[in-house]
């Protein structure tokens, strides 16, 4: 079958940062997506790699390895509007994404 | 310029009802999506469409239907809602099945 896992909550210091993981196991592999999702509202796009390696866009990365299946979203001077579940998201071999739980990420002061 | 719509924001449903949620997209996107999200499990992929006139079938698509008559509306029925179909609803759409997905702004359901 096909399973993504991140785990369900972390939490952070206002200022840090933090690194989100998501491991994957798919039917195919078209490219990685993380979404950002505030309580009540709709996923927003973050970020997307096909490619091995880094993608950085401002305050926000993410990596990704292909062969491990894995990709981490990292995410730097932690804000407090950061506070959000973040999903990680996987097309596969339909061109179809496959969803994880999400991530709950909590930052405090 | 609004992006996707979602009609209703919330409903309360008797079980054994039909019901229709719209969606309405005026980013010419020719690929939209039904998602399902309940707490604990990631979103779920009830039905999409990659152009106007076709429609397949996602993850859940039992007790759902839908149709796409043109490019910016994709409604989802259910034809006799029952207690399990209680989610919230997103509507999702992109450029082609291989871009990036936005979504409305979901539609909370509850079925009684």
């Amino acid at each position: 079958g096909q399973n993504i896992d991140q785990p369900t909550e972390m939490t952070a210091t206002e200022g840090a940062i933090v690194q989100i993981n998501c491991t994957y196991q798919t039917s195919g592999f078209n490219g990685l997506f993380w979404y950002q999702q505030h309580a009540g509202e709709a996923p927003t796009f973050l970020s997307y790699n096909v490619l091995d390696g880094l993608e950085e866009k401002g305050r926000f990365s993410s990596f990704l390895s292909r062969s491990k299946g894995y990709s981490y979203l990292l995410l730097k001077e932690l804000q407090m509007k950061d506070s959000a579940s973040y999903l990680c998201a996987v097309r596969d071999s339909n061109y179809q994404l496959i969803w994880g739980a999400g991530t709950k990420l909590i930052i405090k002061p | 310029i609004a992006g996707i719509t979602q009609a209703p924001t919330s409903q309360i449903l008797a079980a054994g009802r039909r019901m229709t949620l719209r969606c309405t997209q005026d980013m010419r996107h020719n690929a939209m999506y039904w998602y399902r999200q309940d707490l604990g499990l990631g979103l779920r992929l009830i039905h999409y469409s990659n152009t106007a006139g076709t429609t397949g079938k996602g993850e859940v698509p039992d007790g759902y239907s839908v149709s796409r008559a043109n490019t910016d509306d994709f409604p989802l029925t259910l034809a006799s809602a029952v207690p399990s179909q209680t989610s919230v609803y997103f509507c999702a759409s992109s450029d082609n099945s291989a871009g990036v997905q936005f979504f409305g702004p979901g539609t909370r359901l509850t079925v009684l």
